[in-house]
């Protein structure tokens, strides 16, 4: 089955800097990757997802990256504040279904510092 | 509009006992999930239900079992709690087409938080 690594556990940013997280992915036949970010306490949510015939997807301060021969993607979150301090998770969905079964990285936990 | 609820929010068991995790969804989706989190491993998939009337083994599925009761609601059940089996659980439920190939947002629950004592 799918194997999805991320990196690092952990991050630590100032506010103002640039927060970059990486994950890898096992199984070439994988064609969604989103991202979602889970505050203390509350529920995984959606920020961003790509598909692999696409290699980058912006929304404002955030963005991902698809490397397909690889098998990695990453999020970029340009100009933290501190409200984006959260864990992260990444994920991948292997293609040909449409039950969409995801298989999540570890998690990071960001921390943006004032 | 709700969107995915769970019931209960928190619950502490006994080794062996038995109970039901409920989870329920609005939004006319047809794929559900339930899912535990524990630290430093992500969120696991136990199983999954493609579409009313059927169901999947996930990744760490033994201990669980699920009920596709209708399109609404999935159900967890575990049959003989053991101290590992402490964690939190997730329900997340999403959309599904055939255009789609496997994508889109899955919708997640508020999650209950389970001890086994």
């Amino acid at each position: 089955g799918e194997n999805v690594e991320q990196h690092p556990s952990t991050l630590s940013v100032q506010e103002g800097d640039s927060a970059v997280i990486k994950c890898t992915y096992s199984d070439s036949a994988s064609n969604y990757f989103p991202w979602y970010k889970q505050e203390l306490g509350k529920r995984p949510q959606l920020i961003i997802d790509i598909r692999s015939n696409v290699g980058e997807k912006k929304d404002q301060r955030i963005a991902v990256t698809l490397n397909k021969t690889a098998k990695h993607f990453s999020l970029h979150i340009t100009e933290t504040q501190p409200e984006d301090s959260a864990v992260y998770f990444c994920a991948a969905s292997i293609r040909g279904t449409s039950y969409g079964k995801l298989t999540f990285g570890q998690g990071t936990i960001l921390t943006v510092h004032p | 509009n709700a969107g995915v609820t769970q019931t209960p929010k928190f619950q502490v068991l006994k080794t062996g006992q038995s109970m039901t995790l409920q989870c329920a969804q609005d939004m006319n989706h047809n794929s559900m999930y339930w899912y535990r989190q524990d630290p430093g491993m992500g969120l696991r998939l136990i199983y999954y239900s493609a579409s009313e009337g059927t169901t999947d083994k996930g990744e760490v599925p033994n201990g669980y079992n699920v009920s596709r009761l209708n399109k609404r609601e999935f159900s967890l059940r575990l049959e003989s709690a053991a101290p590992s089996q402490t964690s939190v659980y997730f329900c997340a439920s999403k959309a599904t087409g055939r255009s789609s190939g496997g994508g889109g947002e899955q919708f997640f629950g508020p999650g209950t938080r389970l001890t086994v004592l």
